[in-house]
């Protein structure tokens, strides 16, 4: 089955930084990539999302890039604000009829003001 | 607000009980996901039911079953609970079970004393 490996576990940055984190895959068919963001006591949250027919993807200060030839995908943060702390998940599926998800361990984000 | 309403948010029961989860998804989804978030095991995947009916299995105990209603809510069932089925449990729900955005409840936070 599909294996998702993140990098960092934990991050710390200083507001206004840029934060990166990265996540590879195993399964070649795989073709949509989820970023969630989890807030304490709160279940995931969808931040962004790309497709394999696209390389990159932006929403304002949240950008998600696409390599499949490497199969890797990181996400990118500019102007890092104390609330973007919280722990972040990338997940991946492929277009099998029923898909499900499978996710990373998780990186926590710490932006320090 | 996601729109998947799960209950309850907080469960303490003892070894050997049994349990049940309920879940109900964003107004118009079909499909229904349940996971288990556990601080040495991440996001793991369940069961996934759509339209009433299972449609894909994932690392769910013997000891786990699930059920989909006509109304679309579905319950998650544990039972002879052991010390290390404690953990946070998500429903998550999908337009229908194709390759899309999954939108996630806040959780039920189970505690086996």
């Amino acid at each position: 089955g599909e294996n998702v490996e993140q990098h960092p576990s934990t991050l710390s940055v200083q507001e206004g930084d840029s934060a990166v984190i990265k996540c590879t895959y195993s399964d070649s068919a795989s073709n949509y990539f989820p970023w969630y963001k989890q807030e304490l006591g709160k279940g995931p949250q969808l931040i962004i999302d790309i497709r394999s027919n696209v390389g990159e993807k932006k929403d304002q200060r949240i950008a998600v890039t696409l390599n499949k030839t490497a199969k890797h995908f990181s996400l990118h943060i500019t102007e890092t604000q104390p609330e973007d702390s919280a722990v972040y998940f990338c997940a991946a599926s492929k277009n099998s009829g029923y898909s499900t998800l499978t996710f990373g361990k998780g990186t926590m984000l710490l932006v320090s003001p | 607000d996601s729109g998947v309403t799960q209950t309850p948010k907080h469960l303490i029961t003892a070894t050997g009980q049994r349990v049940t989860l309920r879940c109900s998804p964003r107004s118009g989804d079909l499909s229904v996901y349940w996971y288990q978030q556990s601080l040495d095991q991440g996001l793991q995947f369940l069961i996934q039911y759509y339209n009433g009916e299972e449609r894909a299995k994932g690392n769910i105990l013997e000891r786990f079953s699930a059920q989909q209603f006509p109304d679309l809510h579905s319950e998650l069932n544990l039972s002879s609970l052991e010390l290390g089925d404690s953990a946070l449990y998500f429903c998550a729900s999908t337009r229908d079970g194709s390759n899309q955005p999954q939108h996630f409840g806040d959780g039920t936070r189970l505690s086996i004393l």
